[in-house]
């Protein structure tokens, strides 16, 4: 079983839709979530971090953790067509082993 | 805040010849950085992990003599690919670790192609 688990999509919306992205993970003992977004041929960009359980908004981003079930969200509201991308989940286990999920690609249609 | 950059962008090079790509954190120093490849519709490898004056820790599979990584100062990383060949040819992409988010920021990528 992979560490960080995620649907790589396609997944493909119309512009406006609110967009549910979501991973899974495997260790209860992870204790820190981030999500990046990645535009074709450049680097992975850090949208958001969270350490705790519960929501973490920031402009039309927000994200959720619910460590109970090992379970991350990153939704986004009133998507544009500048949203499409590759989003990749990330968590952080001790000081220096970060595990990425394989990314969800995403397409918002004008 | 929080910007990492890569040199140079992109580069061709004939097989046999070494290349080296540079990463820098512009505006923060970086004890750790992160060097990942990644192909074509797929996810980040981790190569290598680079640590401020210390050898790097190679990822299972990476050839360390292969792929030689420096980190002399708390801004600069770099990795060279000597002897390339054209099945090196890929997007490498490098990472540094801010001590203040604990968390990675990524450059821009540089795409080597070995003819």
């Amino acid at each position: 079983q992979k560490e960080v688990e995620q649907d790589p999509g396609p997944l493909s919306v119309p512009e406006g839709a609110i967009v549910s992205l979501n991973c899974t993970y495997s260790n209860s003992a992870f204790q820190y979530f981030m999500w990046y977004r990645q535009y074709s041929r450049k680097g992975p960009e850090l949208l958001m971090y969270t350490y705790s359980s519960g929501n973490k908004e920031d402009g039309r981003f927000t994200a959720q953790v619910d460590k109970s079930s090992k379970y991350i969200s990153l939704f986004i509201r009133d998507s544009q067509p500048s949203d499409s991308a590759t989003y990749l989940c990330a968590t952080k286990y001790n000081f220096n082993k970060f595990y990425f999920g394989s990314g969800t690609k995403l397409n918002v249609k004008p | 805040g929080a910007v990492v950059s890569q040199h140079p962008s992109r580069v061709i090079c004939k097989s046999g010849t070494s290349v080296k790509i540079e990463c820098r954190s512009l505006d923060f120093q970086a004890t750790t950085m992160f060097w990942y490849r990644q192909f074509p519709k797929q996810s980040l490898m981790l190569m290598a992990t680079s640590n401020e004056g210390s050898k790097a820790t190679y990822e299972q599979g990476v050839e360390k003599d292969k792929f030689l990584i420096n980190h002399a100062s708390l801004t600069l990383s770099t990795l060279t690919v000597t002897s390339a060949h054209p099945e090196d040819s890929s997007f490498y992409i490098c990472s540094a670790k801010s001590e203040v988010t604990d968390t990675q920021y990524f450059g821009p990528g540089t795409r080597l192609t070995v003819l």
